[in-house]
């Protein structure tokens, strides 16, 4: 079964300590990587797909990159209002249009 | 900005209940999806859905589970008689289209089965 493995569980920083979230996954063929941020009680919300090793994506804080075995998800200089949880989900070619999901990185940023 | 929506946000029945979970997936999206999230566990796949049918689905939507897109906005996720351990939150889930595969999530439904 293809697998997607998230660490650390759970990170704190200091308000402007950068860091990285890693997603390690085993897929037979990767379609796509996305990454989704999950707040308390709230639906994933769509932050980034990567598709090919080398592939870099950005968004303010956040910055994903993609290799053959693993993303990571660069956060520089978080505030308190980047404490979420993050997951990364994987789609494989030989299992359609389903995601698997990581347990997710949650994440607290203290001011 | 258009996105996903579910009612209700919390559902409370009793074991071996009917329960209906709706959802209005983003209006030109062609492939809709459920997911669930029990209480500390991952997100899973439950089952998918495009062209008015199941195109795939995991081990545990079973024949408990039925899904339908009954008019032209709504998708629902039908399950016939609750257990306990079908407590979780439930997300609705659509994509665009063929090459597009971002999915974009609903806020869920609480299930709580009693």
């Amino acid at each position: 079964e293809d697998q997607v493995t998230q660490s650390p569980e759970a990170l704190r920083l200091q308000e402007g300590e950068s860091s990285s979230l890693n997603c390690s996954y085993t897929v037979s063929g990767l379609r796509g990587l996305f990454w989704y941020r999950q707040d308390p009680g709230k639906g994933p919300e769509f932050l980034f797909t990567l598709y090919s090793a080398g592939e870099e994506k950005e968004k303010e804080r956040l910055k994903a990159t993609l290799t053959k075995k693993e993303s990571f998800l660069h956060i520089t200089a978080p505030k308190p209002e980047d404490s979420a949880t993050y997951l990364c989900a994987v789609q494989a070619w030989d299992t359609g249009n389903q995601f698997y999901f990581g347990t997710g990185t949650s994440l607290t940023v203290i001011p | 900005e258009p996105e996903v929506t579910q009612t209700p946000s919390h559902q409370v029945t009793q074991m071996g209940q009917e329960v209906i979970l709706r959802c209005v997936p983003i209006s030109n999206h062609l492939y809709f999806y459920w997911y669930r999230q029990i209480l500390g566990q991952k997100v899973e796949f439950l089952v998918s859905f495009y062209n008015n049918e199941i195109s795939e689905k995991s081990e545990i939507f079973d024949d408990q589970f039925s899904v339908e897109r009954p008019d032209g906005s709504n998708f629902t996720l039908k399950i016939r008689s609750t257990k306990l351990e079908d407590s979780a939150m439930y997300f609705c889930a659509s994509k665009r289209g063929q090459g597009i595969n971002e999915q974009f999530f609903g806020p869920g439904t609480r299930l709580t089965v009693l």
